[in-house]
């Protein structure tokens, strides 16, 4: 069945580093891949989504692109800040996969600290 | 606009006592959904709606029951507690089960 391996965490970087964060997919078909983010004490937030092959998401700064080459969509951020302290979901849902099941699939969550 | 609100936010219980975690949302989505989130488990589906009066189970259905009556409301029965279901638990929703889920905030349960 479809699948999301994130990296783990947790990943620790001084404010304005540059970020990356792993992300890798298997599906049977064509998935739309997304990127949540979770504050501290609520729940997820869509960060950005691509919903096909060299599509690039972006929002607040961040950025991936859905490369199916290689089926990942890697999380990017050129200088982080202190508020971007969060854990970072990738995601995908396949509608046109063998499989018919269209619910969104969690990666397990990457949790990112960044110190001032 | 409130998007989807969870109560309570917080909930102790003693083991073998029953609650239901409220969930409504004001977006006529059509699809809902419950999740738990436990340390290095990331996110698992408990069990979801794709419209009133049909549910269905995820991946870890057992101990909790759900209804859906009605498009805004989705509840979640724990009927015995247990102490395995100390958790965080997400509601969330969205127009169909593939695009992107509007999560509530959370309900953070302690069974004793």
């Amino acid at each position: 069945g479809d699948s999301v391996t994130q990296m783990e965490g947790p990943v620790t970087l001084s404010e304005e580093a540059f970020l990356t964060i792993n992300c890798t997919y298997t599906a049977t078909g064509y998935p739309s891949l997304f990127w949540y983010v979770q504050y501290p004490g609520e729940g997820l937030q869509l960060l950005l989504k691509a919903t096909k092959a060299d599509d690039k998401g972006s929002n607040k700064g961040f950025e991936a692109t859905y490369r199916k080459e290689t089926t990942s969509f890697h999380l990017e951020k050129g200088s982080v800040q202190v508020s971007d302290s969060a854990v970072y979901f990738c995601a995908l849902s396949d509608q046109s996969g063998t499989d018919r099941d269209d619910k969104i699939i969690f990666g397990k969550g990457t949790r990112l600290h960044i110190l001032p | 606009n409130a998007g989807v609100t969870q109560t309570p936010k917080f909930q102790v219980l003693k083991t073998g006592q029953s609650m239901t975690l409220q969930c409504a949302q004001d977006m006529n989505h059509e699809y809902m959904s419950w999740y738990r989130q436990d340390p290095g488990m990331g996110l698992r589906l408990i069990h979801y709606s794709v419209g009133a009066g049909i549910t269905d189970q995820g991946e870890v259905p057992n101990g909790y029951n759900v209804s859906r009556s009605t498009t805004e409301d989705f509840p979640l029965r724990l009927l015995s507690a247990a102490p395995s279901q100390t958790s965080v638990y997400f509601c969330a929703s969205s127009y169909s089960e593939s695009q992107p889920q509007h999560f509530g905030d959370g309900t953070r349960l302690s069974i004793l």
